[in-house]
């Protein structure tokens, strides 16, 4: 069975300061690996994800983040945060099928002026 | 190009009654997924079709939910019997294809209050 745990529902961070987004997720095999943004009256975005190849990945809007298997994580990371990166954000993972995916309960970032 | 749609946005109904989600996923899109979105929660996987057919039912709570998708294009979500438990955002999601690399494409969701 596969699960996914992002620590802390509240972040907030200054404007201009480095955003980090924690995921960790436990599976039996390695999965697939996703990182979806919603910001408020809209459906989920993806911002970027995992599947084969190199570790770090590269989203939109400046966004990336790292497979650690050893860590089992994948927290997501800005280096400098936008007012206009405030918004929920949810860690997923998918088996090998991909008919399954399965959501975090999601951390809503702030960014302080 | 226009992407998932859901309609009706909201719905209230009362318990007991019957209510049905509609999906209309991207054009072409062969792969289309629901969920459920309780407050404060992430989504959590309810149906899965590929084409006309349901591919992964195992996340439907219970035999009061029912999804049909008869011509591999829209898709609708029934619910009998409504509860107050059953009060959530309702999201579906669409897909070009079975294969775990392609993006799911999320619709704004339906808000499901059931009085």
């Amino acid at each position: 069975a596969q699960s996914v745990t992002q620590l802390g529902s509240h972040v907030s961070v200054s404007e201009g300061a480095l955003v980090l987004l924690r995921c960790n997720y436990s599976s039996s095999v390695p999965p697939y690996l996703f990182w979806y943004v919603q910001y408020p009256n809209q459906g989920l975005q993806l911002l970027l994800k995992y599947t084969t190849g190199a570790t770090l990945v590269k989203g939109i809007n400046g966004f990336e983040a790292e497979f650690k298997k050893s860590e089992t994580s994948f927290h997501l990371t800005k280096p400098s945060a936008h007012m206009s990166d405030a918004a929920e954000y949810f860690c997923a993972v998918s088996d090998l099928t991909g008919n399954q995916f399965y959501f975090g309960t999601g951390t809503s970032l702030t960014v302080i002026p | 190009g226009a992407g998932v749609s859901q309609t009706p946005s909201n719905k209230v109904t009362e318990k007991g009654k019957y209510v049905e989600l509609r999906c209309d996923p991207i054009s072409g899109h062969t792969a289309l997924y629901w969920y459920r979105q309780s407050l404060g929660q992430g989504p959590e996987f309810l149906i899965y079709f590929q084409g006309t057919g349901a591919a992964d039912d195992s996340g439907l709570p219970n035999d009061r939910f029912f999804a049909v998708r008869p011509e591999g294009s829209v898709s609708t979500l029934k619910i009998q019997r409504t509860e107050r438990g059953d009060s959530a955002v309702y999201l579906c999601a669409s897909s070009p294809g079975r294969n775990v690399y392609n993006e799911q494409f999320f619709g704004p969701g339906t808000r499901l209050t059931v009085l």
